[in-house]
């Protein structure tokens, strides 16, 4: 069963505006952790911000914020003031004790930003 | 800044062939991951090292790969003989608890891309 799952195969955003990428997600575990990549077209994976389940507070890291709410197992990522070098792939990923604490990544979110 | 490093950048094989990936985790991580990421998909893990341990390769399709970290600090992955299907990206990442933050964080080097023909 897909433990990640990102609805928005493609988004668009115009540059300097915020954009929403979603990623829901199933764990019956109590402590784990939830991270964001991006991916360009160069293929490096680029790890954006970090949000564990036991911390209160939505995790935030210059223009990246995640939107964390535990009781609907959602963990969005917002772009806050879009920079045309934001185009790429957003991949969601869990870390799961039970899983050797490997990363399950979601199937991505192709974001585009425009002029 | 510190990098994991991955050689070579590409590679194209045909099928029947062996071929061999290389990766350099940042100094000091003790943990050390191959990912494997099919067009269009997320990366999926093929195995983890402790150290020079293997910690898990449950996903490793072990009649054709083969992983190895021998002196727990760089990895080569193999994989013999290639299949049309092995065509993907593999990418290396590192990691390191760091108590402070609570996890490890895992950082990924450049990937190799295979074309098996």
């Amino acid at each position: 069963a897909q433990k990640i799952t990102q609805t928005q195969p493609g988004m668009f955003v115009q540059e300097k505006e915020a954009v929403t990428l979603d990623c829901t997600y199933d764990t019956s575990d109590q402590s784990y952790g939830l991270f964001w990549y991006k991916q360009p077209s160069s293929g490096e994976m680029i790890f954006l911000i970090y949000q564990g389940s036991y911390d209160e507070q939505n995790a935030t890291e210059g223009r990246y914020s995640l939107n964390f709410q535990k009781a609907r197992k959602s963990a969005n990522l917002v772009i806050s003031a879009s920079q045309l070098g934001d185009s790429a792939m957003y991949f969601c990923a869990m870390r799961e004790p039970n899983s050797g604490y490997a990363l399950n990544f979601g199937k991505g979110t192709s974001l585009l930003v425009t002029p | 800044e510190a990098e994991v490093a991955q050689s070579p950048r590409y590679k194209i094989t045909e099928k029947s062939q062996a071929v061999a990936f290389w990766c350099d985790p940042i100094s000091g991580h003790a943990t050390l991951y191959w990912y494997r990421q099919i067009l269009g998909q997320g990366p999926e893990l093929l195995v983890q090292f402790q150290d020079e341990s293997v910690v898990d390769d449950s996903q490793l399709p072990k009649d054709r790969f083969s992983a190895e970290r021998l002196k727990g600090v760089d990895s080569t992955l193999k994989i013999q003989p290639a299949e049309l299907g092995d065509s993907a990206m593999y990418l290396c990442a590192s990691s390191i608890y760091v108590a402070g933050e609570g996890t490890d964080t895992q950082y990924f080097g450049p990937g190799t891309r295979l074309t098996v023909l």
